[in-house]
């Protein structure tokens, strides 16, 4: 089981330029999640999926889109990318139906740097 | 928002219990505690989650007090492995179905040869 795979792993990008980040998890979960973290910092939720045709916003949406493409995967798009963007953004997925307990599981992450 | 305080930092012998505190006193009924770790800065791992009854698994024991404010973490023998940052979490409600994490800025233990 590969569990939650982000690709790439590690980016350079110049200012304005766009991009997007993949997720993909084969654990049929409902729920998935992007974060952000940057240096010495917790991660901050940028956007998440409840289920399949849903996306919301979490604490620091601004600068990004999402989509759910299916139940298996949920893209990041930075659409002009901007120097306090990079960070180390990391996807999750979760199982179990809405108010389920079940923990969240991460990918490996996807290092960016914005120039 | 449901929030944590962690100490930023911890030392402990290799082969001794570490015990993670975590101060939680704004939770609520129904919201679950979660430990997670991350070690350098590879995804965050699960560790362990609960309500209000301790729990054991195969990495590590769950403390909780009877009033949930706070709990504990608790790994019996540390190894050079076990050094990381570790993250207590109480997971919140949204209006869509489903819950989110709150992240704090973690402990970073350091276990010592």
């Amino acid at each position: 089981n590969a569990g939650v795979t982000q690709t790439p792993k590690f980016q350079v990008l110049k200012t304005g330029q766009s991009m997007t980040l993949q997720c993909a998890q084969d654990m049929n979960h409902n729920s998935m999640y992007w974060y952000r973290q940057d240096p010495g910092m917790g991660l901050r939720l940028i956007y998440y999926s409840a289920s399949e045709g849903t996306t919301d916003k979490g604490e620091v949406p601004n600068g990004y889109n999402v989509s759910r493409l299916n139940k298996r995967e949920f893209s990041l798009r930075l659409e002009s990318a901007a120097p306090s963007q990079t960070s180390v953004y990391f996807c999750a997925s979760r199982g179990g139906l809405f108010y389920s307990n079940q923990p969240q599981h991460f990918g490996d992450g996807t290092r960016l740097s914005i120039l | 928002d449901a929030k944590t305080t962690q100490p930023p930092s911890m030392d402990c012998a290799e082969g001794r219990a570490a015990n993670l505190p975590c101060n939680h006193s704004t939770i609520s009924g129904n919201e679950y505690v979660y430990w997670y770790r991350q070690i350098h800065s590879q995804g965050p791992q699960y560790i362990i989650h609960g309500l209000k009854n301790n729990e054991t698994n195969e990495m590590a024991s769950l403390i909780i007090t009877e009033d949930r404010k706070s709990s504990t973490l608790i790994l019996p023998h540390a190894t050079l492995r076990d050094t990381a940052v570790y993250y207590c979490i109480v997971r919140v409600a949204s209006s869509t179905g489903t819950y989110k994490y709150i992240f704090g800025t973690g402990t970073r233990l350091k276990v010592l040869a």
